[in-house]
């Protein structure tokens, strides 16, 4: 099984900063990442996929990069409608999720 | 409008069975894999399984494997899934999801709002 551990788990940020979040493969999944927004109560949304493209819709201040073990989701300048988890996916081999980072205000 | 709406799920005993249903509209169901996905409450996301949109070999999750089954009628533009020896930890909030991609089977790309099965004596 292909594990996936993101980092950090909690990350306190203000409106406007430069947010940057990691998550690692035990094993290559070449570019087979996704990443997903979720908000309290709601169902989550596809940010990332392939690991740098961005899904219609979503703001350009979202942007993810890697291959291979390593990838990152990185938000330009975090916005208020930004405070949520995140989650990475990979679906190189079935699918599996990384266990979530809250972006909470600072 | 892409539409997904869960239903079937309820408070259970633990070695029983349920079935959910997900009824899909606003796109072509039979182009696309369905997934599932879980929640357990207060916990990340767990990829369940994903019936490719061909109806071909279908894929689970190790925590699953034996015990669910996944299945669609594109006839109906219906999704399932099948739950069987149902424990305590399958608690959780089950999402289907639609496939971003026509024809893939890998990036749950838009989901309904889940519905809560809780197994429990």
């Amino acid at each position: 099984d292909i594990q996936m551990t993101q980092s950090p788990s909690t990350l306190s940020a203000s409106v406007g900063d430069r947010v940057t979040i990691t998550c690692r493969a035990s094993q290559s999944i070449s570019s087979w990442l996704a990443w997903y927004q979720q908000k309290p109560g709601k169902a989550p949304k596809l940010l990332i996929y392939k690991a740098s493209s961005l899904e219609s819709g979503v703001p350009s201040r979202f942007s993810g990069s890697g291959s291979g073990t390593e990838f990152t989701l990185t938000i330009s300048s975090l916005q208020p409608d930004d405070f949520a988890t995140y989650y990475c996916q990979q679906y190189n081999s079935q699918g599996t999720f990384g266990q979530g980072t809250k972006v909470e205000i600072k | 409008q892409v539409q997904l709406v869960e239903s079937g799920g309820g408070v259970v005993q633990p070695g029983t069975s349920l079935s959910l249903t997900c009824a899909a509209s606003g796109f072509s169901f039979n182009y696309y894999g369905m997934h599932w996905v879980r929640q357990a409450p207060g916990q990340g996301l767990e990829w369940v399984a994903v019936a490719p949109y061909d109806t071909s070999v279908q894929f689970y999750s190790d925590s699953v494997k034996g015990r669910f089954t996944i299945s669609r009628d594109n006839s109906k533009n219906t999704l399932y899934l099948h739950m069987s020896g149902l424990r305590p930890e399958d608690t959780a909030v089950y999402y289907c999801a639609k496939d971003r991609q026509k024809k893939g089977a890998g990036t749950p790309g838009f989901w309904g709002q889940g519905t809560l099965v809780t197994v429990s004596s």
